[in-house]
């Protein structure tokens, strides 16, 4: 199975601040159609994890776009330009280029 | 609105089987693969296996292997996973999750349902 991993694993931060969540994978996830099936997700406390951004970059409908991701290959970010309260949550990165789906240990967004 | 919908929660005892269902409000989804990830209390999101709603193909994360068994009931559009000789580690939330629009991304998610273990 691919391993993600996340880094950090918490962070706290001031509201109005940016944030970056750094996610690495232990294999290239360019899949052989030529797309990179790196996601990530936002689960606040008791609901189910929610899409915000997929194959690396782009939004999914309805997420602010404070929230950007970028990277390649094994080595991807997320970033909130300005954090809103709202925002607190765990976030994951999840691969789908290789069966089984793996996801990160999560980071914790909390305000300081 | 369109949105998954999943049976109610459980409390098992060891060694027992439970089955939880998923199924779609609102919309018939037809050739997609509803994937199952389970969420144990306090830790993060694991990838179970998924099922395709048209052909019942299946495909199993190898640590689940010979305890899960996912179908789908096409006639009410209905997906299960049944997972058997459950132990207390097995207590967790147990999600469905299918990708719509969003190519190789779980973009619709029921709400969960708890599967707790006890004697």
């Amino acid at each position: 199975d691919i391993v993600m991993t996340q880094t950090p694993l918490s962070s706290p931060v001031t509201l109005g601040q940016p944030a970056s969540i750094s996610c690495r994978s232990s294999q290239s996830l360019v899949y052989s159609d030529g797309n990179t099936y790196l996601s990530w997700l936002q689960q606040r406390p008791g609901q189910p994890p929610r899409l915000l951004i997929y194959k690396i970059s782009n939004r999914f409908s309805g997420v602010p776009d404070r929230f950007s991701g970028s990277g390649a290959g094994t080595d991807f970010t997320l970033k909130i330009s300005r954090v809103e309260a709202e925002d607190v949550g765990v976030y994951y990165c999840m691969q789908a280029t290789q069966f089984p789906f793996t996801f990160g240990q999560g980071t914790k967004l909390e305000i300081k | 609105q369109v949105q998954l919908v999943q049976s109610e929660a459980e409390v098992k005892k060891p060694g027992a089987s439970v089955k939880v269902s998923c199924k779609p409000s609102g919309y018939t989804f037809s050739g997609y693969s509803v994937y199952w990830v389970r969420q144990a209390p306090g830790q993060g999101l694991e990838c179970m296996g998924r099922v395709n709603l048209n052909s019942g193909a299946t495909n199993y994360a190898q640590r689940f292997q010979g305890r899960v068994t996912m179908t789908r009931d096409t006639s009410i559009s209905t997906a299960y996973l049944e997972l058997s000789g459950l132990r207390s580690d097995d207590t967790a939330v147990y999600f469905c999750a299918i990708s719509v629009v969003a190519g190789g991304a779980l973009d619709m998610w029921g709400q969960g349902t708890m599967v707790t273990v006890s004697s």
